[in-house]
């Protein structure tokens, strides 16, 4: 069956730019979860939603970063005023149970 | 500060060879897991563990759950090329249900 897909793959933006990465889920999966992983770092956790609510939204780095689930399935992540301190890749997981299944990632470059 | 803390974060032995991948923290952890990350994808979950002391062996793989519940090893025997990658623990406290944490990886290499 499909996995979890993420658009774009990558995305070139100038600083100050907004830009919007999307994540489909595995079809059923009630949570998802975004991370980011920057060069040599392990996964930075952003946030993650049950269902459509965002219980923890805790690891966002700024008010310049929101995500929003749209009827339970797919989920977008909003950079605005993008600096250069957010290239990384935005990896999306979504989850059934604890078995968190990731999608290739979004890797975002700002120039 | 990363919650999850693993050592090495590098490591290159030969085909053959055994290795140990450390994954500790002050924390306690109602489950912990292993994800392995190949270059351009996301991580792939190895195991999950739950219980103090446990053991879980995935072919040439073991996976030690720590008694308290804070720490956790990796261990493949006889390594193969495949083996390479960045191998990842994540642990979820019982007090922040569905939060993974990650620790920032061992990026291993066995070559030929």
């Amino acid at each position: 069956g499909a996995g979890v897909s993420q658009s774009p793959s990558n995305k070139v933006t100038e600083k100050g730019k907004d830009v919007e990465l999307r994540c489909d889920p595995i079809s059923g999966h009630t949570a998802l979860y975004w991370y980011r992983q920057s060069l040599g770092q392990g996964l930075e956790f952003l946030i993650y939603f049950q269902g459509n609510s965002a219980p923890d939204k805790s690891g966002l780095p700024s008010d310049r970063f929101s995500a929003e689930r749209t009827g339970g399935s797919v989920s977008t992540l909003t950079i605005q005023r993008t600096q250069q301190e957010d290239s990384a890749v935005y990896l999306c997981a979504s989850s059934l149970d604890p078995h968190l299944y990731f999608g290739p990632g979004t890797r975002l470059t700002v120039t | 500060t990363q919650l999850l803390e693993q050592s090495p974060q590098f490591l290159s032995i030969q085909e053959g060879e055994n290795l140990t991948v450390y994954c500790n923290s002050s924390s306690v952890f109602s489950s912990l897991q292993w994800y392995r990350q190949e270059p351009g994808e996301g991580p792939v979950l190895l195991v999950t563990v739950v219980t103090g002391g446990e053991v879980k062996k995935l072919k040439r793989l073991t996976f030690q759950f720590g008694d308290a519940r804070k720490d956790s090893s990796l261990h493949i025997t006889a390594a193969q090329p495949g083996d390479t990658g960045l191998y990842l623990c994540a642990g979820a406290r019982s007090d922040s249900w569905g939060k993974f944490q990650f620790g920032a990886g061992t990026q291993v290499v066995v070559t030929p």
